[in-house]
């Protein structure tokens, strides 16, 4: 089993759909949980950081973490052309030295 | 403009040969990162270095070797022994030793073997 389970899809919906990604984790020591976005051949940029559980909201994103189920989310809202990308969920504790990255969902917003 | 820098962008290599990509930043971070992205599979740590003139390996280092000689670079060399090399390669770098997640990644450099 995987640390990090992540449906790779592709993910396609209409310009101003909410869009949900999830990912599922199996250690329960991480932290840290984060959201990348990548564009086609180019690195992957934060998006999205949060520490333990909770929400936390920016602009149109919504990141949610429920430690307890071992299940975060990221919401966009208003999905625009350009939020077409592969988004990865990663996750990482202190007591550990690398990041753990899910494989990434690749979404497409159609005009 | 601070950020990571790789380079070659795309490089072809034929079976046998070594080849090294370049990795430099100017963020002034203390730990950099290599990570091989295949598709389907995410990112794969291939190497770490948490200060200068140290580095340890991470789940897919055989067929790979780094060094880290000065702050600012983290060259990656893809060695013949590496059985699949074709991948996209990325660099990553964040402020301070302890890991919290928190990574900055170059542009990525895509090699081919012929």
């Amino acid at each position: 089993q995987k640390e990090v389970e992540q449906d790779p899809g592709p993910l396609s919906v209409p310009e101003g759909a909410i869009v949900s990604l999830n990912c599922t984790y199996s250690n329960s020591a991480f932290q840290y949980f984060m959201w990348y976005r990548q564009y086609s051949r180019k690195g992957p940029e934060l998006l999205m950081y949060t520490y333990s559980s909770g929400n936390k909201e920016d602009g149109r994103f919504t990141a949610q973490v429920d430690k307890s189920s071992k299940y975060i989310s990221l919401f966009i809202r208003d999905s625009q052309p350009s939020d077409s990308a592969t988004y990865l969920c990663a996750m990482s504790h202190t007591g550990g030295f690398k990041t753990i990255f899910g494989a990434g969902t690749r979404l497409f917003v159609k005009a | 403009d601070g950020g990571i820098t790789q380079s070659p962008k795309y490089l072809f290599r034929k079976e046998g040969q070594n080849v090294t990509l370049s990795c430099e930043q100017n963020l002034n971070h203390d730990a950099m990162y290599w990570y091989r992205q295949d598709p389907g599979q995410g990112l794969r740590l291939i190497y770490y270095s948490q200060i200068v003139n140290d580095f340890q390996k991470g789940d897919i280092a055989e067929g790979y070797s780094v060094s880290r000689e000065k702050k600012e670079s983290f060259p990656l060399t893809v060695t013949s022994a590496q059985k699949n090399p074709t991948a996209f390669y990325l660099c990553a770098s964040s402020l301070g030793r302890a890991n919290t997640g928190e990574l900055f990644f170059g542009e990525g450099s895509r090699l081919t073997v012929l």
